[in-house]
Formats: structure tokens, sequence, C-alpha cells
């Protein structure tokens, strides 16, 4: 099992510049998270999709941000255009229900310059 | 979205001292989880908690799911140094087998002086 599968592993990107993020959950998870790390206000979810449905994008923080997940086993979140108040370390997880736990990736440092 | 209030912030402690944190909220949480984040990597699940009053331990972690459900703690005895790093914990507010998202405290540095 190679876990949940980030790329890229960091992003430099100008700002105006779109940014893809790309995730590969764990084959058989139904359930994909996208999550954001930064210093000041720590995890925070983004958006969340079940049996690759999008549930829950209430954590969006702008319509600059979109995510989908045209299949089970593929999920990106494009930022269009970037800012650098995006700079942060964006995270996808899965799962296969919460008695499971979440299953993190490694993730992507985004940086906008 | 919501926070937990995840305390201390960080801990300097000694090789072989006993750690202790704690999460709390003001509302109810029906699970709760903690994790290990190490630098560069994503957070890693070290327990999970589903039942009000339950005690679990993984080796030399134990943590506990507050009666009220609206808190939970984690012990970490004789730390090494691979302990280093920011555990977090996180709740979960569905009932039954439901994936919903995850709320997590801002989490705990531990460093561990030699």
């Amino acid at each position: 099992d190679a876990g949940v599968i980030q790329s890229p592993r960091h992003e430099v990107t100008e700002m105006g510049q779109e940014v893809t993020l790309r995730c590969k959950p764990i084959s058989g998870h139904n359930s994909l998270f996208w999550y954001r790390q930064t210093m000041m206000r720590g995890l925070e979810l983004l958006i969340y999709f079940n049996n690759n449905v999008p549930i829950d994008d209430s954590g969006m923080p702008e319509d600059r941000f979109s995510a989908k997940m045209p299949n089970a086993s593929f999920s990106t979140l494009k930022i269009q255009p970037s800012e650098p108040r995006d700079s942060a370390v964006y995270f996808c997880a899965s799962s296969w229900g919460i008695r499971y736990g979440y299953t993190f990736g490694s993730g992507t440092r985004l940086t906008v310059v | 979205g919501q926070q937990l209030n995840q305390s201390p912030q960080s801990m300097f402690i000694q090789e072989g001292e006993d750690v202790s944190m704690n999460c709390t909220s003001s509302s109810i949480f029906n699970t709760w989880l903690w994790y290990k984040q190490d630098p560069g990597e994503g957070p890693v699940l070290l327990i999970a908690l589903y039942k009000a009053g339950e005690l679990t331990s993984n080796g030399r972690l134990t943590a506990q799911f507050g009666i009220t459900r609206k808190d939970s703690f984690l012990n970490i005895s004789a730390s090494i140094p691979s302990d280093v790093g920011i555990y977090f914990c996180a709740g979960h507010r569905g009932r039954g087998g439901g994936a919903d998202g995850l709320t997590f405290g801002k989490g705990t540095h531990l460093i561990i002086q030699p």
C-alpha cells in the first residue's frame, strides 16, 4: 500500500498564476479530504468528497479555489489566480469511514511569490 | 471553522519524562483522534477513541475520551528522542460510519532536551 500520494511536493509560483495540486487516495477508500495547514490557522478542512461527490465545500476560502474528483483514484485542488496569502501546506487525506481514521499524504508546500 | 483548544502549545522536557497534553471543546464530539506530525510529513494517526470515558493505549501512549465528550487527553510515558514532533487532537461529530471532516487542535510541539 503506497498510502495517499500527493504531487508535487513543492510548488513555487508567481502571484496570478494557476496552481493545480494532485492527490491519489488509497485504493478502496471512499472519502477524500483536502486540508490546508498554516502557522496561524493550523489545519483547516477545505472540502471533502464521499464516493467522488463533493459533500461540504464550506471551508473553501474563495471562488479562486476549486476541487474535483473525476474518479475514485484521483482528485485535484486548483487555485486560480493564486495569491501570496495562499502560501501553505496543502494535505490530502482519504478514509474508509471514521472508525478507520484518516490517512494523510505528505502534503504539497505551496509558495506564491 | 471551529478549532479545538489544545494545550500546552509547546513542551520542553528531558528524555525519560512523562508527557501530558489535552484538548477541549465547547461542543460535543463523538470521536476523538490523536495524530503526530513529523517535519515535512503529514499527520499520522496514533490513537482513536469512540466512546465517552474510553481509555486506550498504544505502546507508551495512552489517551482518554472525556466523560462530557468535550475533551480528550494524551499521555506519553518515558519519552524518547523519536517522540519529538507536533501532536494534534482531532474531533469528529458524525455518528455511525459516515466520513465527515475532522476538526483539529492547533497542536502541541514536543521538544526533548538531551
